[in-house]
């Protein structure tokens, strides 16, 4: 079983459309957490990090639910320029230091 | 500033040949991560130096691989007798805290 697992999409949608990915993960020992976003070719950057109690970057709203292992994103009215692949990302502190990656799951907005 | 710089950004090798690639971190970035993203799938950790020691290289597939980072700063991954599986984009980070900073990656081709 991978430590992150995702829906690899492709999520087609039109613009203005509301989406969300969904994301578990293995580790219980998992510290931090974040969304990543990677476009064709290019380096993942960091959207935003996840918090419990959820928190809100203008039209994306994060979610973290410990007990259940499983983190959300989601997108509301959605831009062409969204399209990219997201990337659920756990962070291992304590010695190990290291982003556990899942697999990506792909976003197409079409006009 | 200045981000992670990579180079090459693009190598094709025969198989069987040695390859080093390099990663310049962001300057004062105490912590340098490598990962290597194969098609279709998330970055998956090889090794990260805290400084100039090697804190965890538990991601090295074999012993062809091998990083150094000498000064603390610039570092290079090695790639010894290569073979076709060890095709994928191979990506540094950086990070002072637990944002990590990418760099473009390098392209490896082992034909």
């Amino acid at each position: 079983r991978k430590e992150v697992e995702q829906d690899p999409g492709p999520f087609n949608v039109p613009e203005g459309a509301t989406v969300a990915f969904n994301c578990t993960y293995s580790n219980s020992a998992s510290q931090s957490f974040f969304w990543y976003r990677q476009d064709c070719r290019k380096e993942p950057k960091l959207l935003m990090s996840v918090y419990s109690s959820g928190n809100e970057d203008g039209r994306f709203t994060a979610q973290l639910n410990r007990a259940s292992q499983y983190i959300s994103l989601l997108i509301r009215d959605s831009k062409l320029s969204d399209s990219a692949t997201y990337l659920c990302v756990v962070f291992l502190s304590g010695g190990y230091n290291k982003l556990i990656f899942g697999a990506g799951t792909r976003l197409a907005v079409h006009p | 500033g200045a981000g992670v710089s990579q180079t090459p950004s693009n190598k094709v090798t025969e198989k069987g040949k040695y390859v080093e690639l390099r990663c310049d971190p962001i300057s004062g970035h105490t912590a340098l991560y490598w990962y290597r993203q194969s098609l279709g799938q998330g970055p998956e950790f090889l090794i990260y130096f805290q400084g100039t020691g090697a804190a965890d290289d538990s991601g090295l597939p074999n012993d062809r691989f091998f990083a150094v980072r000498p000064e603390g700063s610039v570092s290079t991954l090695k790639i010894q007798r290569t073979e076709r599986g060890d095709s994928a984009v191979y990506l540094c980070a950086s990070s002072l805290g637990s944002e990590q900073f990418f760099g473009p990656g390098t392209r490896l081709t082992v034909l």
